[in-house]
């Protein structure tokens, strides 16, 4: 595959469950993020790695914990989620978090959480 | 932190008009400014930027415009076609301090251009 891909592609999770999202970019990027896509707010950062390292934390709960392993793949663990975090949750690459230059940033198809 | 304020949230035109989407930012230090398209069911996609070095920017049907002294900026879309239906989405940064690609992204405006 090519581009930016994320697993599943849809979720439903209870209050109590613990899951994971997986996001896994092919373009040779550095920086990897992950936004929130819902209606109060159509696309809100979470979180920015650069490099393997945490660069922002965008005031998220806890609740939200994410994992990069490598510059290609990006994780976001899940655990105790309330029924309001349902949304689509979208990861993007760029080449990096831009020092001098913003790169375009490159989305997945997103993820469609349900928390019942 | 910066912010950014999208007007309108809807637009519906007819095929061949002509679209204009604004955006304001609080952030005078903002440089760098996108818009993404995202079609339903589809993934944002990056359609044009422009950077506070330059008023006026084109390609093809689309131009984007920018007044920092007044801190905004706008998408305008010519010869509007069904397939430019989709959410616009804004954005502002700040290039060259090390968090470039910290978006703070606009509401987005759903465009629907009718045949």
């Amino acid at each position: 595959e090519t581009g930016v891909t994320q697993t599943p592609r849809h979720l439903v999770m209870g209050m109590t469950n613990k899951k994971s999202l997986k996001c896994e970019q092919h373009l040779g990027h550095n920086a990897m993020y992950w936004y929130k896509q819902s209606a109060k707010k159509p696309l809100e950062l979470m979180f920015v790695y650069n490099f393997k390292e945490q660069t922002e934390n965008n005031s998220v709960p806890s609740r939200f914990s994410p994992e990069c392993p490598n510059s290609s793949h990006l994780f976001l663990h899940l655990h105790t989620l309330q029924p309001e975090d349902s949304a689509l949750y979208l990861c993007a690459s760029s080449q990096d978090v831009g020092v001098a230059f913003v790169y375009e940033q490159y989305f997945g198809p997103g993820t469609r959480l349900t928390v019942t | 932190g910066e912010n950014v304020e999208q007007h309108p949230s809807t637009l519906s035109v007819q095929e061949g008009d002509s679209a204009v989407i604004k955006c304001t930012y609080s952030d005078s230090a903002s440089n760098y400014f996108p818009w993404y398209k995202q079609e339903l069911g589809k993934r944002p996609q990056l359609i044009i930027d422009i950077r506070s070095n330059v008023g006026e920017k084109k390609d093809q049907r689309i131009a984007v415009t920018l007044n920092k002294t007044a801190k905004h900026f706008s998408l305008h879309i010519t010869e509007t076609q069904p397939e430019d239906s989709a959410v616009y989405f804004c954005a502002a940064s700040r290039e060259g301090n090390n968090a470039g690609n910290m978006l703070t992204f606009g509401g987005g405006t759903r465009l629907m251009v009718k045949p």
